[in-house]
């Protein structure tokens, strides 16, 4: 069975600083997403990032970008610049990919990140 | 653009009492969740659906049913709630092929 795991219950960053959040996974699969979601107090799911497995590159939105290492399961999101806005629950989730059969998506227990004035 | 709408958002329960919790999507998405957060755990999954008229167990499914009689609608029903059903439950729906989840706002159970 695939699992999410996030070592680091809680982060603080100065701002303007930048910070990284690990995430490791266990998979037997080769075709998978991997997904960081921020949950800020308000509760709402947001999407920060996206990645493909099968993409070499490694995305980046803006401040936010990820270090993906296939072979390792390994992956970890790096805020940049980071603002008194990021403060925030963040959640590293998998899914395997493909077209057929059932998708769950797996999440890890998340990284409460804390951002200092 | 309404996306995934959860209702109620809140509610408190007493310990045997029973209700239901609606999650609407007008995405036409095929794959709907519920999941269920709380402290120190993350989201943890409760059941799915892969489509109209099916629906699958996740990893904490005791104590919980569901049914999507319509594609748009998925919902969890609590028989006799307990205690330990405590929780903030979110709905979530997503397509086959475009990979990202797509959450509602969340609904704050309370089981006295």
């Amino acid at each position: 069975a695939q699992t999410v795991t996030q070592s680091q219950p809680e982060m603080s960053v100065q701002e303007a600083e930048t910070v990284t959040l690990s995430c490791t996974y266990d998979t037997s699969e080769s075709d998978y997403y991997l997904f960081w979601y921020k949950q800020p107090p308000s509760r709402q799911m947001i999407l920060v990032i996206r990645q493909e497995a099968y993409k070499q590159q490694n995305a980046t939105e803006n401040r936010f970008s990820v270090n993906f290492q296939k072979a390792a399961k390994s992956f970890s999101l790096k805020i940049s610049d980071s603002q008194l806005g990021d403060a925030a629950m963040y959640f590293c989730a998998y899914r395997r990919g493909g077209t057929s059969g059932t998708y769950k998506y797996i999440f890890g227990t998340g990284t409460r990140l804390k951002v200092l004035a | 653009n309404a996306g995934v709408t959860q209702t109620p958002k809140f509610r408190v329960l007493k310990t045997g009492q029973s209700m239901t919790l609606l999650c609407a999507q007008d995405m036409n998405h095929e794959y709907m969740y519920w999941y269920r957060q709380d402290p120190g755990m993350g989201l943890r999954l409760i059941h799915y659906s892969v489509g109209e008229g099916t629906t699958a167990k996740g990893e904490v499914p005791d104590g919980y049913n569901v049914s999507r009689l319509k594609k748009q609608n998925f919902l969890l029903g609590l028989e006799s709630a307990a205690p330990s059903q405590t929780s903030v439950y979110f709905c979530a729906s997503s397509y086959v092929v475009a990979g990202e989840l797509f959450f509602g706002e969340g609904s704050r159970l309370t089981v006295l």
